[in-house]
C-alpha cells in the first residue's frame, strides 16, 4: 500500500483480556517500530525490528508486552493481561532504515481501551 | 540522557500572523533532529528534518526549522500561518546507535489559530 496501516483503528477490552495490534508497514521497509501515546506518557518508544529480528526492545513497559514481525513485514504487537493504564494509542512506523538515521512514516494508529 | 524539551504546551495565533515553536534538545552526540505534525485522530506526519549541513533547513507546507547547536535548540517557524495549521506539533531526536534509531519526541506543542 501507499503507507503505513493499522488495524483495527479502535479497540475496546476489558481488563485482564489479550490483545492483539496489526501494523502492515510501508512495502520493502526494512525497519518497522511501534510507539505508544498516552496522556501520562506522551509518545513513547516500545520496539524496533530490522526485518524479523528486534535489536532494540527496551521500550516495551513489562513482559505482558511482546511484538514479532514475520517475513520481513507484518508486525503484531500483543498485550497480555491488559491493565487500564495500557489504555493509549499505539502507533507504527516504518522506515527503510539499514544503518544510521533514517525517515520514519507513521501509521494513523490503534486507540485502546481497556475498561 | 537523550531528552527533548517543548517549553510551550499550547499556542494562539491570529491567521497570517508568523509562528514560531520552541524545541531544545539534550544530546551527546551530533543530534539527528525531527518536526512531526499531527492532526485531530491522525498519525504524524514528516514535517521537516535536520541531519547534517546547512543549519536552516526547509519542510513541507511552508515549514521551517533553524538547527543552533550553541543554543541546543531547533525552532520551527511559517511566517504566516494557515487555518489548517491547527494540530500537535511534536519535535523529536534521533537516539542513533548501531541497535537502533528510536526517536524520542517531546511533549508536543499544540496549535489553535483564530481566524
Amino acid at each position: 500500500g501507499a503507507g503505513v496501516s493499522q488495524s483495527p483503528s479502535n479497540k475496546v477490552t476489558e481488563k485482564g483480556k489479550d490483545v492483539e495490534l496489526r501494523c502492515d508497514p510501508i512495502s520493502g521497509h526494512t525497519a518497522l517500530y511501534w510507539y505508544r501515546q498516552s496522556l501520562g506518557q506522551g509518545l513513547e518508544f516500545l520496539i524496533y525490528f530490522q526485518g524479523n529480528s528486534a535489536p532494540d526492545k527496551s521500550g516495551l513497559p513489562s513482559d505482558r508486552f511482546s511484538a514479532e514481525r514475520t517475513g520481513g513485514s507484518v508486525s503484531t504487537l500483543t498485550i497480555q493481561r491488559t491493565q487500564q493504564e495500557d489504555s493509549a494509542v499505539y502507533l507504527c512506523a516504518s522506515s527503510s532504515r539499514l544503518a544510521g538515521v533514517s525517515e520514519q512514516y507513521f501509521g494513523p494508529g490503534t486507540r485502546l481501551t481497556v475498561t | 540522557a537523550q531528552s527533548v524539551t517543548q517549553p510551550d504546551i499550547h499556542i494562539t495565533v491570529s491567521e497570517g500572523a508568523s509562528l514560531e515553536l520552541r524545541c531544545n534538545y539534550s544530546y551527546g552526540a551530533t543530534p539527528y533532529l525531527f518536526w512531526y505534525v499531527q492532526s485531530p485522530g491522525q498519525g504524524l506526519q514528516l514535517l521537516l528534518k535536520y541531519f547534517s549541513g546547512d543549519t536552516l533547513v526547509q519542510g513541507i507546507k511552508g515549514f521551517e526549522a533553524e538547527f543552533k547547536r550553541s543554543q541546543s535548540s531547533f525552532n520551527l517557524r511559517k511566517p504566516s500561518v494557515h487555518w489548517s495549521d491547527a494540530a500537535e506539533y511534536f519535535c523529536a531526536v534521533g537516539a542513533v546507535l548501531h541497535n537502533t534509531d528510536k526517536l524520542i519526541f517531546g511533549t508536543g506543542t499544540r496549535l489553535q489559530v483564530f481566524p
